[in-house]
């Protein structure tokens, strides 16, 4: 299984709802990344988990909460988010280290917030 | 056809030519690059890699490039074919697991 799944594919949210998006990955990989795209531009790195525990946080603002249960689940909580968060959200995953590190991504949720 | 990435993000190739994709870095410490490509809708898909360690690697169809003298990576695409059209990124890792993408380029292949 070489998959990464993300639900829900879509999402239309107003500025004071709160919402989560999800990522799943069964390939024992213990990096986990979410990166945020907007339409015509490169994924730009939000955060990083490794082994669980958040290693990297590119400044996102804190209506963006990320959590991950466990090695395989990794969450994007939003909250009060503003319209210029509308972007697509990709989960990625990746060995930490070794000779095989590249990204696997999801799809990603194409998020629209009114 | 060749694009010049940053400053020429679209390119059009006619079936059956060669493509080649050019992507300026921006950390010289960077010690792994990957090619993506990303058709619409869908997210990064993999294509190939290369470590700093060596100048040139090849794929089915296609071979990425480095010069780390003036940090610059090509993905070079042979016999391109309509499936081939898509956006294409390269990412650099700087440090640990910190993966960053170029521009990208916007690849037409035309029947």
């Amino acid at each position: 299984d070489t998959e990464v799944t993300q639900t829900p594919k879509h999402l239309v949210m107003g500025m004071t709802n709160k919402k989560s998006l999800k990522c799943e990955q069964h390939m024992g990989h213990r990096a986990m990344y979410w990166y945020k795209q907007k339409a015509k531009k490169p994924p730009e790195l939000m955060f990083v988990y490794s082994y669980e525990k958040l290693s990297i946080n590119e400044s996102v603002p804190s209506r963006f909460s990320p959590e991950c249960p466990n090695s395989s689940l990794l969450n994007l909580h939003l909250h009060a988010l503003q319209p210029e968060d509308s972007a697509l959200y990709l989960c990625a995953s990746s060995q930490v280290t070794g000779l095989n590190e590249k990204l696997f991504f999801g799809s990603g949720t194409q998020l629209s917030v009114l | 056809g060749e694009s010049v990435g940053l400053h020429l993000p679209t390119l059009s190739v006619q079936e059956g030519d060669n493509s080649i994709i050019n992507c300026a870095y921006s950390n010289s410490a960077s010690d792994y690059f990957i090619w993506y490509k990303q058709e619409s809708g869908k997210g990064p898909q993999f294509i190939i890699d290369i470590r700093s360690n060596m100048d040139k690697r090849q794929g089915q169809r296609v071979t990425v490039l480095l010069n780390k003298t003036v940090k610059h990576l090509s993905l070079q695409i042979a016999a391109t074919q309509p499936g081939d059209s898509a956006v294409y990124f390269c990412a650099e890792k700087v440090a640990g697991n910190q993966f960053y993408f170029g521009t990208g380029t916007s690849l037409t292949v035309i029947p």
